[in-house]
């Protein structure tokens, strides 16, 4: 099976600043990363993925990064604003298999 | 594209009632998911289709919960008898290819109380 944590359940950030969320998993199998953002009362949305053999992948103001040897993982969202706040989960992928955190609360304050 | 379809949105049931949620996943998608999400918590994976063929149900709680995704298109899944513990939000995905290559699609969900 597959173990997913992440640091920091909840996260609070001022409106500019740029935010970090971390997630640890722990199957050295899993060779595919996902990062959904969930606001309230949706399903999770898709925001960025890296394959293993990357280590870093840039979207628009997200990067990814990925350290298979310690198994880590973080999400960086750059001058960070009010609608980002929500759950985010990072989704390990073995095979066929995705699996979900708890999810980290980031709360960006104005 | 059009998103992933949940109806309905919202379902509030007494305890030993049974409930169905429907789902049609993105045109084209062959691998249906169903999570169940409970309040404060990640999604737990309770059946995958790959069209019309169980991948993996491991997790499901085949004694009350059953699933089914007859012509490999839209999918639906009940709950028979439902227990106070089954309130939750269920989602559905779908993703366009088998194996764990692309990312999962979701709907909103259906968020079940159960009284």
């Amino acid at each position: 099976g597959e173990s997913v944590g992440l640091h920091l359940p909840t996260l609070s950030v001022q409106e500019g600043d740029n935010s970090i969320i971390n997630c640890a998993y722990s199957n050295s199998a899993s060779d595919y990363f996902i990062w959904y953002k969930q606001e309230s009362g949706k399903g999770p949305q898709f925001i960025i993925d890296i394959r293993s053999n990357m280590d870093k992948r840039q979207g628009q103001r997200v990067t990814v990064l990925l350290n298979k040897t310690v198994k880590h993982l973080s999400l960086q969202i750059a001058a960070t604003q009010p609608g980002d706040s929500a759950v985010y989960f990072c989704a390990p992928v073995t095979g066929n298999q995705f699996y979900f955190g708890t999810g980290t609360s980031l709360t960006v304050i104005p | 594209e059009a998103g992933v379809a949940q109806s309905p949105r919202y379902k509030i049931i007494e305890k030993r009632q049974s409930v169905a949620f429907w789902c049609n996943p993105i045109s084209g998608h062959a691998t249906l998911y169903w999570y169940q999400q409970i309040l404060g918590q990640g999604p737990k994976l309770l059946i995958q289709f790959q069209n019309n063929g169980v991948v993996d149900d491991s997790q499901l709680p085949k004694d009350r919960f059953s699933a089914e995704r007859l012509k490999g298109v839209d999918s639906t899944l009940k709950i028979q008898p439902a227990k106070l513990e089954d309130s939750a939000v269920y989602l559905c995905a779908s993703s366009p290819r088998t194996g764990g290559n692309s990312p999962l699609h979701f709907g909103n969900g259906t968020r079940l109380t159960v009284t």
